[in-house]
């Protein structure tokens, strides 16, 4: 298996702009998360779902910011309308219930 | 709500030293801990993962330790390379229905000098 992956691996974009994210999670994985990590703040849990079905959406930040498991092997994150402060490393990671929990290598988003 | 944080924020250390990198967090109540490395622009590899009824995990030259009724766990490692130089990340999962995503530290930033 090639682990999760992440697409795009950066992206630029200018404010007002709509951004979408995506993941391929691990095969047999129930679990898929997506968090944001910057400097200032680290990794936050974004939302997560389990068996394709959105379980906590808690640390979404914004009504712009919405996410989707169409099927056990994607997943979007969407940004409408994009701004500045959303500037950061996206994350997307696979796991099953009380075993590890498998990252890609993230999306970096730039906002301008 | 579950804090998790991580001392030192940085360590610097010659080649060969033995370390130890400190995790806790605020409620006791994990069903497990997992610590990762990240390196510079990449995302995250996990290094060893501690069920809640476990006291330690080793690999290789690593060593997890997990202590629960206090919230503390170690990072153990054993004759650091330059290679190890990246940022080491604790994270928790809470026990109980729902609590399912990992809470993190903001992570040691770890530099071996050669």
């Amino acid at each position: 298996d090639a682990g999760v992956i992440q697409s795009p691996r950066h992206e630029v974009t200018e404010m007002g702009q709509e951004v979408t994210l995506r993941c391929k999670p691990i095969s047999g994985h129930d679990y898929l998360f997506w968090y944001r990590q910057t400097m200032m703040r680290g990794l936050e849990l974004l939302i997560y779902f389990n068996n394709n079905v959105p379980i906590d959406d808690s640390g979404m930040p914004e009504d712009r910011f919405s996410a989707k498991m169409p099927n056990a092997s994607f997943s979007t994150l969407k940004i409408q309308p994009s701004e500045p402060r959303d500037s950061a490393v996206y994350f997307c990671a696979a796991g099953r219930r009380g075993t590890e929990a498998f990252f890609g290598q993230g999306t970096r988003l730039t906002v301008v | 709500k579950q804090e998790v944080t991580q001392i030192p924020a940085a360590l610097s250390v010659p080649e060969g030293e033995n370390l130890v990198l400190n995790c806790s967090f605020t409620d006791s109540a994990i069903y497990n801990l997992q610590w990762f490395r990240q390196d510079p622009g990449k995302g995250l590899t996990s290094l060893l993962l501690i069920q809640s009824s476990q006291r330690e995990q080793t690999s290789g030259r690593l060593n997890a330790s997990l202590d629960k009724s206090s919230g503390r766990s170690t990072l153990y490692i054993a004759a650091s390379q330059p290679g190890d130089s990246a940022t080491y990340l604790c994270a928790v999962i809470l026990s109980g229905g729902g609590a399912d995503g990992l809470t993190f530290g903001k992570g040691t930033h770890l530099i071996i000098q050669p």
